[in-house]
C-alpha cells in the first residue's frame, strides 16, 4: 500500500550542483504533479503531467525540468541548484481532474 | 482560477465540533470546492470535495452555501490528530483543468 513514494527524503546540495528528485505511484493514476512548499506558505505547483507523455508548466517552473518516464514515474530535475530552491518538494498523483490528489511525504532539500 | 479566503488560524476544544469557513465569492458554476489538510511534516491529505450539494464522508462534512460563494468544512468531533493546516481550494471542471492552487490555509489548533 505504498501510494506515492518520493526519494530521497532529505538532501543537501551545494550551489551549482544538479540533482534529480524521483517520484513513483502505484495507483495507476494518469496525472502527476510536483509542488514546492516554502516555510509558512502553501504549496506552489512547479510542473505537472496530465497524462503519460505530456508535461506542462505550473506556477513556478523556472530552474526546473521534469520527465514523465512512464505512467508510474515523474522526476524533477534541478540542473544548477540555487539557494532560492531550498524548500520541501511534494509529488502528487490522481486519476483525473476533480478527483483527490494523493501526496508523497516530501523531499526536504537544502542548497548551501 | 478563482481565489479563496480563509482565516489564518482557529482554535477548538477537543471533542467539540469545528466549523472551518471559506469564502469564494468569484466561484464559477463549474468550479469544484476541495478541502485538504496538512499535518506537521507531512504531505497534504485529501479531506472532501463537492460541487453544489452538501457532502459527507468518514472524515468530515462539507456545507456549501446556496449561492456557492462560501463553504464550511465541519469536523464533527475534533481530536488532537485533527490539528493541521486546512486548505480550501477551487478547481475548474473545464477541459484541460489539472491544477490546484493552494493558499496559506487555516491553522487549526485543538486544545485538550
Amino acid at each position: 500500500n505504498a501510494g506515492v513514494t518520493q526519494t530521497p527524503k532529505f538532501q543537501v546540495l551545494k550551489t551549482g550542483q544538479s540533482m534529480t528528485l524521483q517520484c513513483a505511484q502505484d495507483m495507476n493514476h494518469n496525472s502527476m504533479y510536483w509542488y514546492r512548499q516554502d516555510p509558512g506558505m502553501g504549496l506552489r505547483l512547479i510542473y505537472y503531467s496530465a497524462s503519460e507523455g505530456t508535461t506542462d508548466k505550473g506556477e513556478v517552473p523556472n530552474g526546473y525540468n521534469v520527465s514523465r518516464l512512464n505512467k508510474r514515474e515523474f522526476s524533477l530535475r534541478l540542473e544548477s541548484a540555487a539557494p532560492s530552491q531550498t524548500s520541501v518538494y511534494f509529488c502528487a498523483s490522481r486519476e483525473q481532474s476533480n478527483q483527490p490528489q494523493h501526496f508523497g511525504d516530501g523531499t526536504r532539500l537544502s542548497i548551501l | 482560477d478563482a481565489k479563496t479566503t480563509q482565516p489564518n488560524s482557529m482554535e477548538s476544544n477537543e471533542e467539540e465540533p469545528v466549523h472551518l469557513p471559506c469564502n469564494h465569492s468569484t466561484i464559477s458554476g463549474t468550479d469544484y470546492i476541495h478541502w485538504y489538510r496538512q499535518l506537521p511534516s507531512q504531505g497534504p491529505e485529501y479531506v472532501i470535495h463537492g460541487l453544489t450539494s452538501n457532502v459527507n464522508n468518514r472524515m468530515a462534512s462539507l456545507a456549501i452555501a446556496e449561492d456557492r460563494k462560501s463553504s464550511t468544512l465541519i469536523l464533527h468531533r475534533a481530536t488532537l490528530r485533527d490539528a493541521a493546516v486546512y486548505y480550501c481550494i477551487l478547481e475548474s471542471s473545464g477541459a484541460g483543468s489539472y491544477q490546484l492552487t493552494f493558499g496559506k490555509g487555516t491553522k487549526l489548533s485543538v486544545i485538550p
